[in-house]
């Protein structure tokens, strides 16, 4: 089974400024990793698959990057509803599997 | 409008059994491929089983293999999830999902199942 490891656990970030969040794969997994934004109490939303490619409906601010081993999300000028929990998700191999999350914070 | 509906949970002891069922609306059920994923309270997501649309194709995360069973009904539009032997760390919120990882995904709400003497 891959491993996901997301780094940070938290990261606290000041509305507007920009978010750098990491993920991890234990071995290659491609360009198959999605990310997901989860609010409390909501299910998970899609924001990028193919590691790059925006779901629809999801602002530019958000933007994925990486491949093999090491992807990036970056959001750009946080914005009051973008403080929230993260997941990556490999797809390239089954089992599909997540990583821990990485809560971005308000500062 | 999708709308995805879970049911089944609640709080059973341990080495128990539940049937999970979801029912889809506002979409052909049938086309598509569906998933289970659960949430510890807290804690990541993990993702449990999928089901091909005619279920020919099942897949089980190692954790609930042999233990966990998937399977629809497109005539009801209704996805299940039969457990068995349930474990404490089975405990979760258990969300029936459409292709996640599209522009088709949708989630259910969740139903949560506690294993708990």
């Amino acid at each position: 089974e891959i491993v996901m490891t997301q780094s940070p656990a938290t990261l606290s970030v000041s509305p507007g400024e920009r978010a750098t969040l990491s993920c991890r794969a234990s071995q290659s997994v491609d360009s198959n990793l999605a990310w997901f934004q989860q609010k409390p109490g909501q299910a998970p939303r899609l924001l990028m698959s193919v590691a790059s490619t925006r779901a629809t409906g999801i602002p530019a601010r958000f933007s994925g990057s990486g491949s093999g081993t090491e992807f990036t999300l970056t959001i750009s000028g946080l914005q009051s509803e973008d403080f929230a929990h993260y997941f990556c998700l490999q797809y390239n191999n089954w089992p599909w599997t997540f990583g821990q999350g990485t809560k971005v914070e308000i500062k | 409008e999708v709308q995805l509906v879970e049911s089944g949970g609640g709080l059973v002891q341990p080495g128990g059994s539940l049937r999970l069922s979801c029912a889809g609306s506002g979409f052909t059920f049938s086309s598509y491929w569906m998933h289970w994923i659960r949430q510890a309270p807290g804690k990541g997501l993990v993702w449990v089983a999928r089901m091909s649309t005619d279920g020919s194709t099942i897949t089980y995360a190692d954790s609930v293999k042999g233990r966990f069973s998937i399977s629809r009904d497109n005539a009801k539009n209704t996805l299940y999830l039969q457990m068995n032997s349930l474990r404490v760390e089975d405990t979760a919120l258990y969300y029936c999902t459409r292709n996640p990882i599209t522009d088709e995904a949708h989630w259910g709400q969740g139903t949560l199942v506690t294993v708990s003497s």
